[in-house]
């Protein structure tokens, strides 16, 4: 079975412009989890939803940071306009309500 | 509220000997207890959890952990260390009660495993 999809896994942009990630959660589960990985912070939940609607998202650094579900399929991340201190490795993860999460692989995203 | 350290940012073993990671979980609810293992340039990968029943939790590639609620710990051990388990190890909990808290994951800090010939 093909486990959470992430893309791109690589993005390099400038600072103002705006980024959006996405992410395939695994077929049948109804929670998806976005996380930020940084250096200093370590492992931040920003945003989850259960079933396609946010339940919290007291993670999300700003205003600049916005999360959508559309579908049991697909999720977004956008940051606009981005800045070099969003630069991280955001990954997406996913469960079903026996609770384990499983990983995508992450997005590595550099902001100059 | 909840909150998990782990005591030791790196640890250095040798090939063959025992692994042993700490983690120490604050939980205003009985906990799910999780360690996942993240591999240079990767996601995170499950190895193990603990939700419930038995407290020592068995999982992939040998490794295994103890809840022990009255030191509030889910430390992590291997008999042997091998080369392919050079990463950083992450310990987790969540709440194990319904609401809308449910599923949320709270980090340690992390710790690298660096295991010598």
């Amino acid at each position: 079975d093909a486990g959470v999809i992430q893309s791109p896994r690589h993005e390099v942009t400038e600072m103002g412009q705006e980024v959006t990630l996405r992410c395939k959660p695994i077929s049948g589960h109804n929670s998806l989890f976005w996380y930020r990985q940084t250096m200093m912070r370590g492992l931040e939940l920003l945003i989850y939803f259960n079933n396609n609607v946010p339940i919290d998202d007291s993670g999300m650094p700003e205003d600049r940071f916005s999360a959508k579900m559309p579908n049991a399929s697909f999720s977004t991340l956008k940051i606009q306009p981005s800045e070099p201190r969003d630069s991280a490795v955001y990954f997406c993860a996913s469960s079903s309500s026996a609770g384990t999460q499983y990983f995508g692989p992450g997005t590595r995203l550099l902001v100059l | 509220a909840q909150s998990v350290t782990q005591l030791g940012s790196h640890v250095s073993v040798s090939e063959g000997a025992l692994v042993l990671l700490r983690c120490n979980y604050s939980s205003s609810v009985p906990p799910y207890l999780f360690w996942y293992v993240q591999y240079p340039n990767q996601g995170l990968q499950l190895l193990l959890k603990y939700t419930t029943g038995a407290t020592l939790v068995k999982g992939i590639n040998g490794f295994e952990a103890e809840f022990k609620k009255s030191e509030t710990s889910f430390h992590l051990t291997k008999p042997s260390a091998h080369m392919s388990d050079a990463a950083e190890y992450f310990c987790a909990v969540s709440p194990n009660a319904g609401g809308t808290s449910y599923g949320k994951l709270t980090f340690g800090q992390g710790t690298i495993l660096t295991v010598h010939p």
